[in-house]
């Protein structure tokens, strides 16, 4: 398997442009996560998803951050309008999940944003 | 919810032992994990220990978790350059999904 897929793997924009941040997580893994790492706040999860429905976003900071998984194999994290404070790296994950093993979370090589 | 605490930088010179620790607040967690960061890269799992252990030893590195205190830690023997890096502690919130991450420690190594 190639791993967690993410793309791009950078992208510069101008404020006020929308963002579109696409992953592919490994076959058959049933959760997938939405990470975003910045020096000030560290790894902040985002939201997740089991079996391609949203289990939590409430750490999606604004209304202008939207994802979708629209199936098993590709997930979508959108900001519309994106703004300079959402200059960050975004992390997708994917993990088989379940209680009494561990849970592996697998993670792409993220997307660097910046947003000018 | 979970919180995970751990300090922000080390620094250790090389063939020195260098120990990460880290802190958490929910007590249920079944299994706890450290992860590894290299520059411009996604996290990796590290290793892993379940909660009803004290110690894991894989090579050079040995985890030690302390359930009374809450106090996980990593021990990295005989510390290398390549072992510069970001290491995450993650410890679940209520059950095993999803996780939680500490800030990362930022080990830095000496030559």
């Amino acid at each position: 398997d190639a791993g967690v897929i993410q793309s791009p793997r950078h992208e510069v924009t101008e404020m006020g442009q929308e963002v579109t941040l696409r992953c592919k997580p490994i076959s058959g893994h049933d959760y997938l996560f939405w990470y975003r790492q910045t020096m000030m706040r560290g790894l902040e999860l985002l939201i997740y998803f089991n079996n391609n429905v949203p289990i939590d976003d409430s750490g999606m900071p604004e209304d202008r951050f939207s994802a979708k998984m629209p199936n098993a194999s590709f997930s979508t994290l959108k900001i519309q309008p994106s703004e300079p404070r959402d200059s960050a790296v975004y992390f997708c994950a994917s993990s088989l999940g379940g209680r009494n093993r561990p849970d592996t979370q697998y993670f792409g090589p993220g997307t660097r944003l910046t947003v000018l | 919810g979970e919180d995970v605490e751990q300090s922000l930088f080390l620094s250790v010179r090389e063939g020195d032992s260098s120990v990460i620790n880290c802190t958490y607040t929910d007590s249920s967690s079944t299994y706890l994990y450290w992860y590894k960061q290299e520059p411009g890269a996604g996290l990796q799992l590290l290793t892993y220990i379940f909660s009803n252990m004290d110690m894991k030893q894989d090579q050079r590195l040995t985890v030690l978790l302390n359930k009374k205190d809450k106090h996980l830690s990593l021990r990295i023997a005989d510390t290398q350059t390549g072992d510069s890096a970001i290491y995450f502690c993650a410890v679940p919130d209520s059950g095993n999904t999803p996780l939680v991450f500490g800030k990362g420690t930022r080990l830095s190594v000496i030559a």
